[in-house]
């Protein structure tokens, strides 16, 4: 059975970089059939896509975010991870990831709160 | 690219149906037939239930329908039930990239 966990710290400070890893167990990162990605939903607000990853390394990223965005695959320990520089209050929100198959966001982890607060 | 227009709410009694709606442009919504809509029950993960425009992934019930015209989707839900209380996103792909609307929240009265 697939699972998706987030993981990473609840509170990053202002201009910090927030990190977080996505570690996939019931299948291979290393699938051609599935890019996987990150999304956020920040409170009180809609979901936002943040970039997709193909187990290559290919990646694309939300234009609006390009320039603060890294989200990188480790096919050894099946997870991949997702660096957003340059953090301010309204990067606070809870973060997903998730195994995309075709355009779609077909399986989510559960989320993790990333709160930015000095 | 902007997020896609949704009403930020809607509302049915049970066995009612309500029709929920998706405004985009014609770089996403009207480009491409990759539109799809997401419920999100409070605290859990969005679940997807519609791809394609219209169709249904596995296990989904058949009450739930999409449908587009132009820059413009929409999803149906008929026979409301207390269930189907939740938030719906929808989203359309956009050439390279992902783009959500703001998220409707269903009430079943």
């Amino acid at each position: 059975q697939l699972q998706l966990q987030e993981s990473g710290p609840g509170l990053v400070k202002p201009s910090e970089t927030l990190s977080l890893t996505c570690t996939v167990s019931g299948d291979s990162i290393s699938s051609t059939s599935h890019y996987w990605g990150w999304i956020r939903h920040p409170p009180g607000k809609g979901l936002e896509w943040i970039g997709s990853i193909y187990y290559s390394g290919s990646t694309y990223y939300n234009p609006s975010l390009k320039s603060r965005v890294t989200i990188s695959v480790d096919t050894s320990k099946n997870q991949f991870s997702l660096k957003l520089n340059s953090v301010t209050a309204a990067d606070t929100a809870v973060y997903y990831c998730a195994r995309l198959w075709s355009k779609y966001f077909q399986h989510w982890g559960q989320g993790t709160l990333v709160t930015v607060s000095s | 690219q902007s997020a896609l227009t949704q009403p930020p709410s809607a509302s049915g009694s049970p066995g009612q149906s309500v029709t929920i709606s998706c405004t985009g442009t014609s770089s996403d919504v009207g480009g491409y037939n990759y539109v799809s809509w997401y419920q999100q029950h409070p605290g859990k993960a969005p679940k997807l239930i519609i791809y394609d425009v219209s169709k249904r992934p596995s296990g989904v019930p058949d009450r739930f329908s999409g449908s587009k015209s132009g820059n413009t989707a929409s999803l149906t839900v008929s026979g409301l039930q207390a269930e189907d209380e939740a938030h719906y996103y929808c989203s359309s792909y956009a050439g390279s990239s992902v783009v959500f609307g703001g998220g409707t929240k269903l009430t079943v009265l």
